[in-house]
């Protein structure tokens, strides 16, 4: 079964460091998406991704990060200056195509740790 | 977003039937109701997505209120691998606003 994967499963950077973290959504999907989860709370959305560009962001997608699709299989998320609240769960996500009447896939999550 | 409402946490026993409910009174005509869980340390993971009608797949049945206003996720014989948090969710625009769900614990 086709699948969303996510490298690595666990970064630890330091404070002020750029992190990349890199996902392959599943080969036929046209919409991506980054979530955050910090530990012990809420599943947060941070941006959405067609046609590349950025299609929708909140408001914890401030200028400090930034997404890619930079050779048509993988999806990166780069925080430029890692602050400690950083430190979370990010997942990314893929869907076929953009509709209320369909699912996302969910990659297993790379684990960031600022210390 | 339409907001959703649901218990913080329930408990069950394995191979008996499990009935997750969610309120979403605000919903509006076009938003669809979806079910993901997340297991420990894992993504979150589709389970069923409805707009008016019952839906059933191999996972599950997501019963629909006439008024749409409330829906169940029906978990027909839990296992201690359906241990998880269940989120109910209105998607009305590009993007899953995840609640804080339901945690489901299974008892052996």
């Amino acid at each position: 079964e086709p699948e969303v994967t996510q490298t690595p499963s666990h970064q630890v950077t330091q404070m002020g460091q750029e992190v990349i973290l890199r996902c392959v959504p599943i080969s036929n999907h046209l919409y991506f998406y980054w979530y955050r989860q910090i530990l012990g709370q809420k599943v947060e959305f941070l941006v959405s991704f067609y046609n590349n560009e950025i299609s929708e962001k909140s408001e914890i997608f401030d200028d400090q990060f930034s997404v890619e699709r930079p050779d048509g299989s993988n999806f990166t998320l780069k925080i430029r200056s890692t602050k400690l609240e950083d430190s979370a769960m990010y997942f990314c996500a893929s869907s076929p195509r953009w509709s209320l009447n369909t699912e996302a896939f969910f990659g297993q999550g790379t684990r960031l740790t600022v210390v | 977003d339409a907001k959703t409402t649901q218990p913080n946490s329930m408990e069950s026993n394995e191979e008996e039937p499990v009935h997750l409910p969610c309120n979403h009174s605000t919903i509006s005509g076009t938003d669809y109701i979806h079910w993901y869980r997340q297991l420990p340390s894992q993504g979150p993971e589709y389970v069923i997505h409805g707009l008016t009608s019952n839906v059933n797949n191999r996972m599950a049945s997501l019963a629909i209120a006439e008024d749409r206003k409330s829906s169940t996720l029906i978990l027909h014989r839990a296992t201690l691998r359906d241990a998880a948090v269940y989120y109910c969710i209105l998607t009305g625009g590009n993007k899953l606003v995840f609640g804080a769900g339901t945690i489901l614990r299974v008892k052996s």
